[in-house]
């Protein structure tokens, strides 16, 4: 099956600084990404859609300024989360779809402590 | 809009024994449905998935049943083993390449 991988998996960083996750999909071409954020013990909650060549699509409420993402090739987005604060650590996971089919892959999450 | 939930939380079940994990959503238009496991600290991981046209799938010890009528799905788990342990996500969408929008997760716990 299609594998993505997300890098790095856990991650602590210090308020005010800024951190950077990045999604690959390794052995297929990623029309279109997606980045959850999940908290302890709650669903997934979609953050934004990520297009090659295109600007990313926001969820209402989720700071575009904040949360930059870049999908600048078909297999890597990345996600970064700028200015960190305490109340931005969470579980953060990328999925893509083919674009062939509707099911999406799902990287193996990312755990954001900010101190 | 969409919104899709489970109905229980939590699932105890002896190992051996069958699990159904059940799931409502509300968009009549949503066409396709996947269920999802999840290990502690881990993504999401793809269990079987089941389009609109169709009522029920099988996989390996895994099936899903699609009630469109009174939009309700489930995932039947066969012999569940202590490996099954995880929480489970319905999730649903509409169209291809569309956002999936997912329940809100049911602890599935096996009993030695």
């Amino acid at each position: 099956g299609a594998v993505v991988s997300q890098h790095p998996s856990r991650v602590i960083c210090k308020s005010g600084t800024s951190v950077k996750i990045e999604c690959r999909s390794l052995d297929f071409q990623a029309t279109t990404m997606f980045w959850y954020r999940q908290f302890p013990k709650q669903s997934l909650m979609l953050m934004a859609t990520s297009n090659e060549g295109s600007k990313a699509t926001y969820e209402q409420g989720v700071e575009k300024d904040k949360f930059l993402i870049n999908h600048a090739s078909l297999t890597l987005s990345t996600l970064t989360v700028t200015s960190a604060h305490p109340e931005d650590s969470s579980f953060y996971i990328c999925s893509a779809e083919t674009g062939q089919a509707t099911e999406a892959f799902f990287g193996q999450g990312t755990r954001l402590t900010v101190v | 809009g969409e919104s899709v939930g489970l109905h229980l939380p939590t699932l105890s079940v002896q190992e051996g024994d069958n699990s159904i994990i059940n799931c409502a959503y509300s968009n009549s238009a949503s066409d396709y449905f996947i269920w999802y496991k999840q290990e502690s600290g881990k993504g999401p991981q793809f269990i079987i998935d089941i389009r609109s046209n169709m009522d029920k799938r099988q996989g390996q010890r895994v099936t899903v049943l699609l009630n469109k009528t009174v939009k309700h799905l489930s995932l039947q788990i066969a012999a569940t083993q202590p490996g099954d342990s995880a929480v489970y996500f319905c999730a649903a969408t509409t169209g291809a390449n569309s956002k999936l929008t997912f329940g809100k997760g049911i602890t599935l716990s096996v009993r030695p």
